[in-house]
């Protein structure tokens, strides 16, 4: 059974561009969440999904940052506009149900100059 | 005080020997709780889950939870060089709704 599928797996922008990173968790797994990976702040979650639906975006850091998921098999988070901070790698992860055990994505590095 | 907290190390610690891996959480009321590990430049990929106090082993890592003192631990015995890697600690923390991640301590495992 393939595992959490994330595209791209590098993402080199400049300042000012919109970023799309997409994801699709594995087949059956009802919840989906995004985490953002720095040496300073570690693994950070942004926000997760249950059935589809936001439950907790608190995590976004600002409204530059927005996601979506919708429907079971394909979510994306978006950054516009992208800014030299936002460099991290980010990744995708989704449980079968929520408090369950989680299961990453290879991550996506972003880098905006 | 952190959700979360973890010695960020360096643990270094000789082939062959257990290595000892802490954590300690604020949430009292946290019923699940995961260790992680991530090589470098890779992903996070979960080692073991425990939800309930006292030992839980599996090969040569034993998970440890001792909920009154908010502690969970993780031993590896018979360490190899292929265990150098971050072991990230993660803690669902029942009044936030979600699971939080230690900072991780940087394992290395010498020949």
């Amino acid at each position: 059974d393939a595992g959490v599928i994330q595209s791209p797996r590098h993402e080199v922008t400049e300042m000012g561009q919109e970023v799309t990173l997409r994801c699709k968790p594995i087949s059956g797994h009802n919840s989906l969440f995004w985490y953002r990976q720095t040496m300073m702040r570690g693994l950070e979650l942004l926000i997760y999904f249950n059935n589809n639906v936001p439950i907790d975006d608190s995590g976004m850091p600002e409204d530059r940052f927005s996601a979506k998921m919708p429907n079971a098999s394909f979510s994306t988070l978006k950054i516009q506009p992208s800014e030299p901070r936002d460099s991290a790698v980010y990744f995708c992860a989704s449980s079968l149900r929520f408090q369950e055990t989680q299961y990453f994505g290879p991550g996506t590095r972003l880098l905006v100059l | 005080q952190k959700e979360v907290e973890q010695n960020s190390g360096p643990l270094s610690v000789p082939e062959g020997a257990i290595a000892s891996l802490n954590c300690t959480y604020s949430d009292r009321g946290s019923q699940s709780f995961f260790w992680y590990r991530q090589y470098s430049g890779k992903s996070p990929e979960l080692i073991m889950s425990i939800y309930s106090n006292g030992d839980k082993e599996d090969g040569r890592f034993t998970a440890q939870l001792n909920k009154a003192s908010q502690y969970v631990s993780l031993l590896i015995r018979d360490s190899q060089p292929s265990d150098s890697a971050t072991y990230l600690c993660a803690v669902y923390i029942q009044g936030a709704q979600k699971l939080v991640f230690g900072q991780g301590t940087r394992l290395t495992i010498n020949p």
